[in-house]
């Protein structure tokens, strides 16, 4: 079965400070690799994902994740945070099949002092 | 397009009560997604269609039903309400061409569901 980690259950930085996030899965075939982000009192939206191709994915808000096939990871990363990147993220994993079911990360909370 | 739209924001129960989450999505987005998030554990599939008339079973489908008589909705009926299905509940959905097809996942803005 596929499975999603996510070691950092809470991080917390200060402003200007580089981030990453890890996030690791299990499953053998081919995946599709996605990063959400949910700021408070909102719903999830994505940030970036991985289908094929390039392994570095760039996204919005600055971000980045890099998709290493032989340590099955799918790293988030961000150069400098801002106060305003205060939020919840979770990595998630799409294998094989035909029903685009997700397996979600327990999510880590990322707090960013000013 | 309002997206994925979801009622009621928050509703509080009394155990063994019953009740329907709505989800709505102006899309046109084939497939639809009910998962529950609690803290620590991240967002746990509930039940999930992939068109009109067609349902499965995800990872968590005790104590819910679903129906999906319409591409446009998609609503999560509780029957009898318990203490474990205190949660967050958030409706998704995506488009997809293909079989296994790896489209995006919109998400509405939840239901916080308390029951007493």
């Amino acid at each position: 079965a596929q499975s999603v980690s996510q070691h950092n259950h809470h991080v917390i930085l200060s402003e200007a400070a580089s981030l990453e996030l890890g996030c690791n899965y299990s499953y053998g075939g081919t995946v599709n690799l996605f990063w959400y982000v949910q700021y408070p009192g909102q719903h999830l939206q994505l940030l970036l994902k991985y289908f094929s191709g390039d392994p570095l994915v760039k996204g919005i808000k600055g971000f980045e994740a890099e998709f290493i096939k032989s340590k099955f990871s799918f790293n988030l990363r961000k150069p400098s945070v801002q106060w305003s990147d205060t939020a919840e993220y979770f990595c998630a994993v799409k294998g094989g099949g035909a029903t685009n079911k997700l397996i979600f990360g327990t999510g880590t909370l990322l707090a960013v002092q000013p | 397009n309002a997206g994925v739209t979801q009622t009621p924001k928050f509703r509080i129960l009394k155990i063994g009560q019953s009740m329907t989450l709505q989800c709505t999505q102006d899309m046109n987005h084939n497939y639809m997604y009910w998962y529950r998030q609690d803290p620590g554990m991240g967002l746990k599939l509930i039940y999930y269609s992939v068109g009109a008339g067609i349902t499965d079973k995800g990872e968590v489908p005790n104590g819910y039903n679903v129906s999906r008589s319409t591409t446009e909705d998609f609503p999560l009926r509780l029957e009898l309400a318990a203490p474990s299905q205190t949660s967050v509940y958030f409706c998704a959905s995506s488009y997809d061409g293909l079989a296994g097809g790896t489209d995006t996942q919109y998400f509405g803005p939840g239901t916080r569901l308390t029951v007493l």
